[in-house]
């Protein structure tokens, strides 16, 4: 079974400065498409970035991009120049491929790391 | 706007009061999913539809009910709630393409459930 793993349950960060979110991930699939989603107080669910597995490049939206590693399964989330908007819980998530027969769209969730930015 | 509507957003009930929490959205998705959040948990998938009168169980389905009669709604429904289906609840939904990462969920605001 797919399974996510973020080891980080809490981290800090100072205002302008960089953080990285670890995740890792376990699979057998050779295509899939990998997530981050972002939490804040208000409880909604936020989509921050994506990855698609057969794609090389790390995706990157303004100051957020990814760390992209298929062969050791990781998919860490970098957030540049932090802002103080940017306190939130994150979730890593993985989607299950396409099953034969049908698509699904499965998210598979991480435990979630909760980021403190400090002014 | 496109959006995916839960409610109610807060619930306290007791153990044993069938409730139910009403999801709706305005995009014509085929796909629409349950997830219930807990601490240290992560969002786990109760239940999903592929569409109108086409439901299946995701990871934690016991105590759930779920219909799809309408594209465009999807109630979660606790026949007899216990403490521990106390959790935060979210509502979610997509279109449905084959293979591609652009179908993303959208998320509702989320439901507070508390059994006591």
């Amino acid at each position: 079974a797919q399974t996510v793993t973020q080891s980080q349950p809490e981290m800090s960060v100072q205002e302008a400065e960089t953080v990285t979110l670890s995740c890792t991930y376990d699979t057998s699939e050779s295509d899939y498409y990998l997530f981050w989603y972002k939490q804040p107080p208000s409880r909604q669910m936020i989509l921050v970035i994506r990855q698609e597995a057969y794609k090389q490049q790390n995706a990157t939206e303004n100051r957020f991009s990814v760390n992209f590693q298929k062969a050791a399964k990781s998919f860490s989330l970098k957030i540049s120049d932090s802002q103080l908007g940017d306190a939130a819980m994150y979730f890593c998530a993985y989607r299950v491929p396409p099953n034969y027969g049908g698509a699904t769209n499965k998210l598979i969730f991480g435990t979630g790391t909760l980021l403190a930015v400090q002014p | 706007e496109a959006q995916v509507t839960q409610n109610p957003r807060y619930l306290i009930t007791v153990t044993g009061k069938k409730l139910t929490v009403t999801c709706s959205q305005n995009m014509n998705h085929e796909y629409m999913s349950w997830y219930r959040q807990d601490p240290g948990l992560g969002l786990r998938q109760i239940y999903y539809s592929m569409n109108v009168e086409v439901t299946d169980k995701g990871d934690v389905p016991e105590g759930y009910k779920v219909s799809r009669k309408e594209k465009r709604n999807f109630p979660l429904i606790l026949e007899s709630p216990s403490p521990n289906q106390t959790s935060l609840y979210f509502c979610a939904s997509s279109p449905l393409y084959r293979g591609s990462a652009k179908n993303i969920q959208y998320f509702g605001a989320g439901t507070r459930l508390s059994v006591l």
